[in-house]
């Protein structure tokens, strides 16, 4: 079975400052990863994705995440955060295939000046 | 051009009730679903088709019934509604064996 787990509930940063939010999930075959941003009262909005190749996705609005298989990680990063950026974040695993896919419970993102 | 859209926006009904909720993709994708998001934000997937076939069927109650008049289209259907069934409710598209799902707006369902 397929999970995720990210850490922190809530992460508070300044303008400006490093985002890096964790995911680390349970797969038992090579899993496909993603992150989606929700902003308050929308739909989920694709950040980025791994499926196979390079290690290092790089997503919209200058966010990153690197697969780690060793570490069973996916996290998020942005170099400079910014008041736009405030959100709620969620990682997500499938097998592919039908496609289920498997949610984290989410990280609320605030920017604060 | 909204790529998919979910009728209504809002729904707020009565405990009893049965009350549909609509979605379309005009992304030409051959599967659909159907997630539930609750107070405290979890996304639990309900159900997909996949060209009309019902492909996952996760522990849902029977209430709920999903319907593909077309691979275009995912209704979802649910009767006597609950106090536990307000959330809101996603329609996601993706291509065939593709991995990345498409969202819609979401409906927000509240059961009085």
């Amino acid at each position: 079975a397929q999970s995720v787990t990210q850490l922190g509930s809530h992460v508070s940063v300044s303008e400006g400052a490093l985002v890096l939010l964790r995911c680390n999930y349970s797969s038992s075959v090579p899993p496909y990863l993603f992150w989606y941003v929700q902003y308050p009262n929308q739909g989920l909005q694709l950040l980025l994705k791994y499926t196979t190749g390079a290690t290092l996705v790089k997503g919209i609005n200058g966010f990153e995440a690197e697969f780690k298989k060793s570490e069973t990680s996916f996290h998020l990063t942005k170099p400079s955060a910014h008041m736009s950026d405030a959100a709620e974040y969620f990682c997500a695993v499938s097998s592919g295939g039908y496609n289920k896919l498997i949610f984290g419970a989410g990280t609320r993102l605030a920017v604060h000046p | 051009d909204t790529a998919v859209s979910q009728t209504p926006k809002y729904l707020v009904t009565q405990m009893g009730n049965d009350k549909s909720i609509k979605c379309e993709q005009n992304l030409g994708h051959d599967t659909m679903y159907w997630y539930k998001q609750d107070s405290k934000k979890f996304l639990k997937i309900m159900f997909s088709y996949n060209n009309k076939e019902l492909i996952i069927n996760e522990t849902v109650p029977n209430r709920f019934s999903p319907k593909s008049p077309d691979k275009a289209h995912l209704n979802l259907h649910i009767n006597s509604l609950e106090l536990g069934d307000s959330a809101v409710y996603f329609c996601a598209s993706s291509p065939t064996r593709g991995e990345t799902q498409y969202f819609g707006p979401g409906t927000r369902l509240l059961v009085l």
